[in-house]
């Protein structure tokens, strides 16, 4: 079955700070795993995935298939960071079905 | 594009009562998901629709949940009976295969049943 855990309903760091978001799955093929972030009032928008392999806002992750992990990581967050961020999985195969985390909301203190 | 377009954006009902969510996916995408997002739950996958069929609807809740999609731009949510633990932000997502499996999410419809 397909499952996405993210294990902090909220993480609260000063500007500044390094963040990480921490994301663990489960799936017993070859996963797709997305973070997708929304702020304030505003709708739910695509952040990175992993197999573009790129970094958006300064915010990175690397799918560790060992660990079965998609931590979201940026070195020095920024006040415009806050937000929710939720992570989320597609399995392979013909299916659509994108599965989220329960989210976790990121607080950036000045 | 106007992106994914939901009514309403905000609902507050009365237990017992009829409620319809709508949705319009984007022009030419021809997947559409439906998803409720609450505090303890964060988003939870209803149902999604390939070419207007319904593929999978294991994660509607009861029988008072049913999804429709009569053709390629217009969906909607109905729950009958509401009831006040449908509190919820029910979001509409809609996507085009082959797009890199990026979905696009509507601004969601906030639900209050009181």
């Amino acid at each position: 079955a397909q499952r996405v855990t993210q294990p902090e309903k909220l993480l609260s760091v000063f500007k500044g700070a390094p963040v990480e978001l921490k994301c663990n799955y489960s799936y017993s093929g070859s996963p797709e795993l997305f973070w997708y972030v929304q702020y304030s009032r505003q709708r739910l928008q695509l952040l990175l995935r992993h197999i573009s392999r790129e970094s958006i806002k300064g915010f990175t992750a690397d799918l560790n298939k060992g660990e079965t992990s998609f931590h979201l990581k940026k070195p020095f967050a920024q006040e415009e960071d806050s937000a929710m961020y939720y992570c989320a999985l597609r399995g392979g195969g013909a299916t659509n079905k994108l599965i989220f985390g329960t989210g976790t909301l990121l607080a950036v203190q000045p | 594009d106007a992106g994914v377009i939901q009514s309403p954006r905000h609902e507050v009902t009365e237990m017992g009562q009829e409620v319809t969510l709508r949705c319009k996916p984007i022009s030419g995408h021809n997947s559409l998901f439906w998803y409720r997002q609450t505090m303890m739950r964060g988003l939870e996958l209803l149902i999604y629709f390939n070419n207007n069929v319904p593929i999978d609807d294991s994660g509607m809740p009861e029988d008072r949940f049913s999804a429709k999609m009569p053709n390629a731009s217009f969906s909607t949510l109905k729950i009958q009976p509401s009831e006040p633990r449908d509190s919820a932000v029910y979001f509409c997502a809609s996507r085009r295969q082959g797009s890199g499996n990026t979905i696009y999410f509507g601004e969601g419809s906030w639900l209050t049943v009181v």
